[in-house]
């Protein structure tokens, strides 16, 4: 059973921490996205991979945030350093080729205090 | 405007009543749309996906797509309590932007 999995499932750091997020997507898809997601503001795209180069980086904040396919079977997303407003569930999704469905990690929620 | 716009709810229906949700998105050239499943606390789960008008049955769930209208809905026959979650519709606009409405939140009242 094929998943997306994602290090860790949790996190709670302070202010002013560095914090890195791992996934690992799905052995053969091509295309990875992470996303944040709050109470506020819904699932928000941070950054977009396909074949491991980024493509689109545009909703992170790019003072802090940083994202990585060093190869793949790992995308990482580091925030340093991170503030209170950080604070969210971050999703990793996979999938195959542009314009089919993704598959979600089960996330990782930030605590930033 | 909103890229993808959803009610947020939440839509109350009784048990073994049909669902009824909907989408309406902004990018006329938006080509692909998919609705996902994301049950409180857990990550979304893509359960449709429809790419042409019309509509498209998978067991319980049809998708529904007006592109003229910019409308692409869900409906899920039969509801159980099991389906109370928050369905999340999604549009591909572009070549990769993948964008997500803020949910519908469904209860399914037993």
């Amino acid at each position: 059973d094929a998943r997306v999995t994602q290090t860790p499932r949790h996190k709670v750091t302070e202010m002013g921490q560095e914090v890195t997020m791992r996934c690992q997507p799905i052995l053969g898809h091509n295309t990875v996205f992470w996303y944040r997601q709050t109470m506020m503001q819904g699932l928000e795209l941070l950054a977009y991979f396909r074949n491991r180069a980024p493509l689109d980086d545009s909703g992170m904040p790019k003072d802090r945030f940083s994202a990585e396919m060093p190869d793949a079977t790992l995308a990482t997303l580091k925030i340093q350093p991170s503030e209170p407003r950080d604070s969210a569930v971050y999703f990793c999704a996979s999938g195959l080729e542009q314009g089919t469905g993704k598959y979600f990690g089960p996330g990782t929620r930030l605590t930033v205090t | 405007q909103k890229e993808v716009e959803q009610n947020s709810g939440p839509l109350s229906v009784p048990e073994g009543a049909i669902a009824s949700l909907n989408c309406t998105y902004s990018d006329r050239g938006s080509q692909s749309f998919f609705w996902y499943r994301q049950y409180s606390g857990k990550s979304p789960e893509l359960i449709m996906s429809i790419y042409s008008n019309g509509d498209k049955e998978d067991g319980r769930f049809t998708a529904q797509l007006n592109k003229a209208s910019q409308y692409v809905s869900l409906l899920i026959r039969d509801s159980q309590p099991s389906d109370s979650a928050t369905y999340l519709c999604a549009v591909m606009s572009g070549t990769y932007k993948y964008i997500f409405g803020t949910g519908t939140r469904l209860k399914v009242l037993a």
